[in-house]
């Protein structure tokens, strides 16, 4: 039983590159989501998901797509990558509504 | 704007002292509130949770107390210990699973 897993780790992009992380839960979770986390700001919603083919806005969606085409994995795509984006970036999954959230270890991504 | 106000941002307690973070709501909406913790390198971690419909919650040496009418809710720590030196975050979610945290409080726990 692995959790959360996300890839990669690490990631420098060029400004203008795309991307995908990659985020996949083993736990049959129905909730996904997909945050940010920038120092002093906490952690802010990108996108969420409350199961297979369902998908919605966060508070920060600007610049990044989401889909979720089985219940295990839930990919976030970078369009076209910006310095605003350099962040650690948090996949975290949830068996039920208002339940724990499990993260996977984070993603840390540099935008140059 | 940020839907959930933390404070202090960083916190020094000496070891055995208690550590107290509050944090604030303006959505009525909100009827979850969690604590995590998060280690350096590590994603966040659930460390306790409350739903609005009871005032306080404890586990060992943590304990969440919830004002609905000022929407205030804070974390304690009895007891605190160096292994407690982490960054706490409050969170609210609301009826689409929605979570919102806090700007994060990062404990110091002296020896």
């Amino acid at each position: 039983n692995a959790g959360v897993t996300q890839t990669p780790k690490f990631q420098v992009l060029k400004t203008g590159q795309s991307m995908t992380l990659q985020c996949a839960q083993d736990m049959n979770h129905e909730y996904m989501s997909w945050y940010r986390q920038d120092p002093g700001m906490g952690l802010r919603l990108i996108h969420y998901s409350v199961g297979a083919g369902i998908t919605d806005q966060g508070e920060v969606p600007n610049g990044y797509n989401v889909s979720r085409s089985t219940t295990e994995d839930f990919p976030l795509r970078l369009l076209s990558a910006a310095p605003s984006q350099t962040s650690v970036y948090f996949c975290a999954s949830s068996y039920r509504r208002n339940t724990e959230a499990f993260f996977g270890q984070g993603t840390r991504l540099t935008v140059v | 704007q940020q839907q959930v106000k933390q404070s202090p941002q960083s916190l020094i307690v000496q070891k055995g002292g208690i550590s107290i973070i509050n944090c604030a709501y303006e959505n009525t909406a909100f009827d979850y509130f969690p604590w995590y913790q998060q280690f350096p390198g590590k994603g966040p971690a659930l460390l306790i949770a409350i739903r609005p419909d009871v005032s306080e919650k404890k586990e060992g040496r943590f304990t969440i107390s919830f004002n609905k009418s000022a929407k205030q809710f804070s974390l304690h720590i009895m007891d605190s210990q160096p292994g407690d030196s982490a960054t706490y975050f409050c969170a609210a979610s609301d009826n689409f699973n929605k979570f919102y945290f806090g700007s994060g409080t990062k404990l110091n726990v002296k020896p």
